[in-house]
């Protein structure tokens, strides 16, 4: 069974840093894109970061030069250093599995961050 | 404000159909694209809904369905239910952006 499991959010003060992580089970990180994906209280999905099975990465306009995604093969874990943190990175960031029509397969239960004085 | 356009809400009876447009460009769907649909609920992870366009994964009722036709694509929902009720979001790949891939911005489905 494909298990994705979040961990590490939690409250921080603006211009802060955060990890989270992806544990995931079931299938090899390493094998697949893997995104994060978050969603700000009431409002939309948006795209945060990807890496690609070759270890490409992408990243939103809005979180360039702040968040860094990164894989751990040994630990099949996906993870997300966010650094500088703002108000408006206050969101649900959910780990997603992307398969090879790019549509997002499997969803982690999200981990809530919020960058508050 | 997303490259991919969806109306803020729809509505509908039970029994009913409707249908949720998802709008985009030619660096998205008009560029061919497939385009991919979610459906959340409340405090929960999005689930996949249809993947490639039209494709239902295993689990969907065939109540669901969708299609692609130039720059747009759309969610047909038949036989409208209550448990319908929920946000639905087209998600598509931009050769645009930084990220490369685009959610729309939702729709908030309803159910009279």
């Amino acid at each position: 069974e494909v298990k994705l499991v979040e961990s590490g959010g939690g409250l921080v003060q603006p211009g802060g840093s955060l990890r989270l992580s992806c544990a995931a089970s079931g299938f090899t990180v390493s094998g697949n894109y893997m995104s994060w994906v978050r969603q700000a209280p009431g409002k939309g999905l948006e795209w945060v970061s990807v890496i690609s099975s070759g270890d490409n990465t992408y990243y939103a306009d809005s979180v360039k030069g702040r968040f860094t995604i990164s894989r751990d093969t040994s630990k099949n874990t996906v993870h997300l250093q966010m650094n500088s943190l703002r108000a408006e990175d206050t969101a649900v960031y959910y780990c997603a599995r992307i398969n090879t029509m790019s549509a997002v397969d499997y969803w982690g239960q999200g981990t809530l961050v919020t960058v508050s004085s | 404000q997303s490259v991919l356009t969806q109306p803020p809400s729809v509505s509908g009876a039970p029994g009913q159909r409707v249908t949720i447009s998802c709008t985009g460009s030619s660096s998205n769907i008009g560029a061919g694209y497939e385009v991919h649909w979610y459906q959340q609920f409340p405090g929960t992870a999005p689930k996949l809904l249809i993947y490639g366009n039209s494709n239902r994964p295993s689990g969907v009722p065939d109540r669901f369905s969708g299609s692609k036709s130039g720059t747009s694509a759309s969610l047909a929902i038949t036989g409208l239910q209550a448990e319908d009720e929920a946000d639905y979001y087209c998600q598509s790949y931009d050769s645009s952006l930084s990220v490369r891939r685009v959610f729309g911005g939702g729709t908030k489905l309803t159910v009279l």
